[in-house]
């Protein structure tokens, strides 16, 4: 089974407003944390936000935050005030505490912002 | 946040050599250092965990003898792609994992684009 499944190929965004790409996870460890990245067409991939599993609060990064609904398996990303700099492929991870510590990624979703 | 860079950036060789891919953490040590590949307009495909000091642990279907690491050094890891053809043709892309404030975040490299002729 997928452990992270972003089932949104593509979206489009208005400049300046905002947009909220899915993704939901599938895992039976209670530790794990969550990231999302960003990969611009320049390939590399920039951290933008973590939640870790026992964290009560939802976390926010500037524009960034990650709406979590631990019950639901979901970890939607939401980017306020959409740039056109925001245009790029984005990518839900998650590592579980337990067992291997690498990352697992989602299939992305390409973002375009419209001016 | 915490950088880490990779060289070259960009590679074309010819079928038959190998290719040596670096890729540092440049201001903190990572004990473990990851290895991508990533096909166009598809995800992150882990190959490898690279662990300081010690043999480095392969994905299923990943050939050890062709894609040869060596993390040397706590800011170096190190990817060899041997007898390179054209279907290794990728890109290439590192992380290191900077650990504390129970984050446990990867940082990434920029990447790098092979192209076997």
């Amino acid at each position: 089974a997928q452990k992270i499944t972003q089932t949104q190929p593509g979206m489009f965004v208005q400049e300046k407003e905002a947009v909220t790409l899915d993704c939901t996870y599938d895992t039976s460890d209670p530790s794990y944390g969550l990231f999302w990245y960003k990969q611009p067409s320049s390939g590399e991939m920039i951290f933008l936000i973590y939640q870790g599993s026992y964290d009560q609060q939802n976390a926010t990064e500037g524009r960034y935050s990650l709406n979590f609904q631990k019950a639901r398996k979901s970890a939607n990303l939401v980017i306020s005030a959409s740039q056109l700099g925001d245009s790029a492929m984005y990518f839900c991870a998650m590592r579980e505490r337990t067992g291997a510590n690498n990352l697992f990624f989602g299939t992305g979703t390409r973002l375009t912002v419209i001016p | 946040g915490a950088v880490v860079s990779q060289h070259p950036s960009r590679v074309i060789c010819k079928s038959g050599t190998s290719v040596k891919i670096e890729c540092r953490s440049l201001d903190f040590q990572a004990t473990t250092m990851f290895w991508y590949r990533q096909f166009p307009k598809k995800s992150l495909m882990l190959m490898a965990t690279s662990n300081e000091g010690s043999k480095a642990t392969y994905e299923q279907g990943v050939e050890k003898d062709k894609f040869l690491i060596n993390h040397a050094s706590l800011t170096l890891s190190t990817l060899t792609v041997t007898s390179a053809h054209p279907e290794d043709s990728s890109f290439y892309i590192c992380s290191a994992e900077a650990t504390g404030k129970g984050t446990d975040t990867q940082y990434f490299g920029p990447g790098t684009r092979l192209t076997v002729l």
